[in-house]
């Protein structure tokens, strides 16, 4: 079993859709969580992280944590055509350095 | 926000060339750094953990002679790919964490460097 694991996708929504992204990890110590969104030929850049269960809301984006599921999922609200990317999943290990571990990532496609 | 600044950007070489790829938080102080490497339609993959002032710490199955980090100061740490061959072609990415502040603070990434060996 993977640590984080991902649908790869691709997602595709019509533009001003919800986008639904979901992700589930395997260590159940796990803490913290993080989206990011990269897109081709690009580094990841970060769009939310969470640690509390239930949700966090920033924009058009709201991270979703269920720690007894072992699920953490990201919704985008209003998808615009320039969301059109892959959304990587990381997870903080509990190691002395923090390290993250990824998924695969998600290819999302939001049409005009 | 965190600015990490990664360069050379894109670099095409033979070989068996040595290659080195710099990575600098340029408003923060980082005593930890990390390397990535990422092939096409794959994940991030952490390849080593770079301490200031102490060696890396390589993840199972990285070669620490192959790869030479050094990380001199709280903002620079480099990578070196000696010897590079084809395989070795790749999109490295390093990151940073701010060490300032309160709580936890979350990973910055450079903008990448695109290796390419003929």
């Amino acid at each position: 079993q993977k640590e984080v694991e991902q649908n790869s996708g691709p997602l595709s929504v019509p533009e001003g859709a919800i986008a639904s992204l979901n992700c589930t990890y395997s260590d159940r110590g796990s803490q913290s969580f993080f989206w990011y969104r990269q897109y081709s030929g690009k580094s990841p850049e970060l769009i939310m992280f969470i640690y509390s269960n239930g949700d966090k809301e920033d924009g058009r984006f709201t991270a979703q944590l269920n720690k007894a599921s072992q699920y953490v999922s990201l919704l985008i609200r209003d998808s615009q055509p320039s969301d059109s990317a892959t959304y990587l999943c990381a997870v903080k290990t509990n190691t002395g350095f923090q390290k993250l571990v990824f998924g695969t990532g998600t290819r999302l496609l939001v049409s005009p | 926000g965190a600015v990490v600044s990664q360069h050379p950007s894109w670099v095409i070489c033979k070989s068996g060339t040595s290659v080195k790829i710099e990575c600098r938080s340029l408003d923060f102080q980082a005593t930890t750094m990390f390397w990535y490497r990422q092939f096409p339609k794959q994940s991030l993959m952490l390849m080593a953990t770079s301490n200031e002032g102490s060696k890396a710490t390589y993840e199972q199955g990285v070669e620490k002679d192959k790869f030479l980090i050094n990380h001199a100061s709280l903002t620079l740490s480099t990578l070196t790919v000696t010897s590079a061959h084809p395989e070795d072609s790749s999109f490295y990415i390093c990151s940073a964490r701010d060490i300032s502040g309160q709580g936890f603070q979350p990973q910055h990434f450079g903008d990448g460097t695109r290796l390419s060996i003929l």
